[in-house]
């Protein structure tokens, strides 16, 4: 069971360039999510999506696009990559809650290192 | 919005020693509450949780956590600690009132990193 796959693992960009990060998820999850991670930040979140077709803004956005066609994939992308954007990205997944039930349990790809030039 | 505060950032500690990590949070509703772990090279892993019921909640390799409402905080602890549970610990909220597929938002604290000397 693959679970929640990301790739490249690292990646090395020029300031400008753009890139595509995939992320892939086996467990027919709805949640999906993108997060950055930075020292002594933690984890933020970029985007997320509830289900395929709907897409919504984090708490960091600025610089990134998501898309999400179908139920497994969840790519993120950087449009004109900035030395801001040097991190590790994660993607996680989640199963749907119901109200007052639990959530909030994510499972979490291995990361993909960027750094950009 | 809620946010999440872990008061060590780094924390060196010899095996068999106790650990407690502080997490205290705010937000005005109720919460579930989380601690992941990510070990070097890895990626994050859920530690332990807490939806409801007992405040004292155990989770995986010895770790337990106790949620104090009073205090908005959710604090970790491992009576003994091994060299294997150098890692970084993470605490996050998710606020218990969303529903559908965006319930499962996470507001992360910024992490503690852990050291286990032999």
């Amino acid at each position: 069971n693959a679970g929640v796959t990301q790739t490249p693992k690292f990646q090395v960009l020029k300031t400008g360039q753009s890139m595509t990060l995939q992320c892939a998820q086996d467990m027919n999850h709805e949640y999906m999510s993108w997060y950055r991670q930075d020292p002594g930040m933690g984890l933020r979140l970029i985007h997320y999506s509830v289900g395929a077709g709907i897409t919504d803004q984090g708490e960091v956005p600025n610089g990134y696009n998501v898309s999400r066609s179908t139920t497994e994939d969840f790519p993120l992308r950087l449009l004109s990559a900035a030395p801001s954007q040097t991190s590790v990205y994660f993607c996680a997944s989640s199963p749907p809650r119901a109200r007052g039930g639990p959530g909030g349990i994510q499972y979490f790809g291995a990361g993909t290192r960027l750094s950009v030039l | 919005a809620q946010s999440v505060s872990q008061h060590n950032h780094h924390v060196i500690l010899s095996e068999a020693a106790s650990l407690e990590l502080g997490c205290n949070y705010s937000y005005g509703g109720t919460v579930n509450l989380f601690w992941y772990v990510q070990y070097p090279g890895q990626h994050l892993q859920l530690l332990l949780k807490y939806f409801s019921g007992d405040p004292l909640v155990k989770g995986i390799k010895g770790f337990e956590a106790e949620f104090i409402k009073s205090k908005f905080s959710f604090n970790l602890r491992k009576p003994s600690v091994q060299w294997s549970d150098t890692a970084e610990y993470f605490c996050a909220v998710n606020p218990r009132l969303w529903v559908g597929g965006g319930g499962n938002k996470l507001t992360f604290g910024t992490g503690t990193q852990l050291k286990v000397e032999l």
